[in-house]
Order: structure tokens, then sequence, then C-alpha cells
């Protein structure tokens, strides 16, 4: 079975830009989360989605967005970037709805640079 | 304000050696996550500990869960060079929607 990907893989921004990443989740798993992980702060989760509905919301700006799809594929958006938003992006998924005793598959992440 | 505490932040040891890092808050938990994060990987899920006292074995790796399920610990005995990485705890507060909180993680290097 196919693990999660995300795409792309590293990624190049200036200030100002925006830009989307795209995460497919492992077949069959309905949950799809998003985290910030950058060496000052640690892992910070974004958003969850589930049934093409965001169930949980992190504390970041309304910049940060996403949007599931009905085949469960994800996507992520951030407006009008700031160095500060220079960090890996990781995307999660699991079977269900976001517990502590249902396993989270992480992807290997998207490295954003903005310069 | 981390909401949990991770330490050491970095530690660097030989083949062999045993090792324990720490997962502190001043918040209880109603379950605490292990993860391993590999460079250019995502977290691999460890082990989830749930009742306080809790003690879960996972080969070399033990980890218990404090009795008030504010801090838990990881014990790495003959510790080798694939048990490089970043470990990193997550807990659940109780009462909410799950949002976990992720401590900042213990980057660990083990020398040959």
């Amino acid at each position: 079975k196919a693990g999660v990907t995300q795409t792309p893989r590293y990624l190049i921004k200036t200030r100002g830009q925006q830009v989307t990443l795209s995460c497919s989740p492992i077949s069959g798993h309905r949950s799809v989360s998003w985290y910030q992980q950058t060496p000052g702060q640690g892992l910070q989760f974004l958003f969850e989605y589930f049934s093409e509905t965001q169930r949980n919301k992190g504390n970041f700006p309304g910049r940060f967005s996403g949007r599931q799809f009905s085949n469960s594929r994800s996507e992520m958006n951030v407006s009008t970037l700031e160095l500060g938003d220079s960090a890996l992006y990781l995307c999660a998924s699991s079977l269900e709805d976001r517990t502590s005793t249902d396993t989270q598959y992480f992807g290997p992440g998207t490295r954003l640079t903005v310069l | 304000t981390q909401l949990l505490e991770q330490s050491p932040q970095f530690l660097s040891i030989q083949e062999g050696e045993n090792l324990t890092v720490y997962c502190n808050s001043s918040s209880v938990f109603s379950s605490l996550q292990w993860y391993r994060q590999e460079p250019g990987e995502g977290p691999v899920l460890l082990v989830t500990v749930v009742t306080g006292g809790e003690v879960k074995k996972l080969k070399r790796l033990t980890f218990q869960f404090g009795d008030a399920r504010k801090d838990s610990s990881l014990h790495i005995t003959a510790a080798q060079p694939g048990d490089t990485g970043l470990y990193l705890c997550a807990g659940e507060v109780p009462g909410g929607s799950y949002i976990p909180t992720f401590g900042r993680g213990t980057s660990l290097i083990v020398h040959p």
C-alpha cells in the first residue's frame, strides 16, 4: 500500500506570492491533517479535513487555508507569503476522525523556502 | 510558551549506551504519543500511552506515562545508529476536539 505522498517536495517562493501544496493520503484514509514544522516552534497543527469538511483548526492566520476533495486528496494554500512561513509542511492521513487512538501516517513533507 | 517541554534538546552518544528523554507539561493529557522522525521524512508513530503509570515496551525502547498524565519518558537501551533521529512527543488535551500538541523534540545521534 502506497504511503502518504506530498508534492512538490521542495519549493522556493518570494514574499507576497502564494503557494499551493498537495497531499494524497493512503488509500482508504478519509482524514487529512496539515502541520507546519520549524526549528523554533516545532510541529504545529494547521487544520484537519474529513469528508471534504474542515473539522479542526489550529491557531494560524487566515492566509493559511485548505480543502479536501471527494477522493480525500487535500491541498493547502498560503497567500501573501512571509519570510516566517519558511518551514516543512507535513500532511498526515488516518482512517477516521482524528482521535488519539487513530494512527496518523505522515508524508515526507514539502520544504517551503520564502525569500 | 510550549505546552510540552522536551529534554534534552540534543543528545549525542556512542553505540551501546543507554539514554532517557523526557516530555513534561503542566497540563493533563488524555493520551500521549511518541514519534521518531528521520531526516527528509515525516514522523512515524512509535507508541500511544493512555493510562497514568502505563509502561509500554517496543524492543529496546521503554515508554512510561506519568501517574498524573502530565509527563512521559522514553528510555532506549543499548542505543544503535539506527536509533538516530528526532524524537517527538505529542499530547491530546482532554475535553475538546483532538488538536494535537507537539513538543519541539529531542535530536538524538548515535555514533557507531
